[in-house]
């Protein structure tokens, strides 16, 4: 069975600091996403990971695959007030028809 | 264009009634998956239907089901409600081929509450 975590699930951060997020899993997988909630909103999509060594970045925010550690990780730089949010990363398993088993969960707050 | 669509936004039911949600896709995408979030749990896959059928589906009890209509809209029902059963239902729509470069896009989700 596929497991997927996440750490940390809480952080803390102060504007214009730099932080990671990871996010490890346990089978091979086809695809891995990363998304946004804003709390009480739906599930906002940032990035979609295809394949070993891709990189994404938007604005603060940069994504990394490493399918042979089967470790994604999300950075964020110099944080601001704006990305307070969960954040998830999920996992696709090739033909799982789209089948994604998340994560638990990343509760970002960044201070003044 | 028009993202996914889920109605209703908020749902309050009793105790062993029965609830119905609904999902319609963006336009042209044709696979509709399903899923719970609690805090409990966080988010749990319910299933997967794609062109009427389902192609996956998720460990829950047989009181969750759903199915999909010739126009890719879908509907899951829940039957004889427990509390438990309080979450946010999400939908998520995709074209469901043409891999790899598809992706799934999350409606605004249902909040039911149960009580």
């Amino acid at each position: 069975e596929l497991k997927v975590e996440q750490n940390p699930l809480f952080l803390s951060m102060q504007e214009g600091k730099n932080y990671t997020i990871y996010c490890n899993y346990s089978t091979t997988s086809d695809r891995l996403y990363w998304y946004r909630q804003d709390p009480g909103k739906s599930l906002e999509s940032l990035f979609v990971l295809l394949s070993n060594g891709a990189v994404k970045q938007e604005g603060r925010l940069m994504a990394s695959l490493d399918t042979k550690a089967r470790l994604s990780t999300l950075h964020i730089t110099a944080a601001v007030h704006d990305l307070s949010a969960t954040y998830f990363c999920a996992v696709e398993i090739r033909g799982s028809n789209y089948k994604l088993t998340f994560g638990k969960g990343t509760l970002l707050t960044v201070n003044p | 264009k028009a993202g996914v669509t889920q109605t209703p936004r908020y749902l309050i039911k009793t105790r062993g009634q029965q609830v119905t949600l609904s999902c319609s896709p963006i336009s042209g995408h044709r696979s509709v998956s399903w899923y719970q979030q609690t805090p409990g749990q966080g988010l749990q896959f319910l299933f997967e239907y794609f062109s009427e059928t389902q192609r996956n589906k998720g460990n829950f009890p047989g009181r969750f089901s759903g199915r999909q209509f010739s126009n890719s809209r879908s509907e899951m029902n829940v039957s004889t409600l427990e509390l438990g059963d309080s979450a946010l239902y999400l939908c998520a729509s995709s074209l469901g081929t043409g891999r790899p470069n598809t992706e799934a896009f999350f409606g605004q989700g249902t909040r039911l509450t149960v009580v």
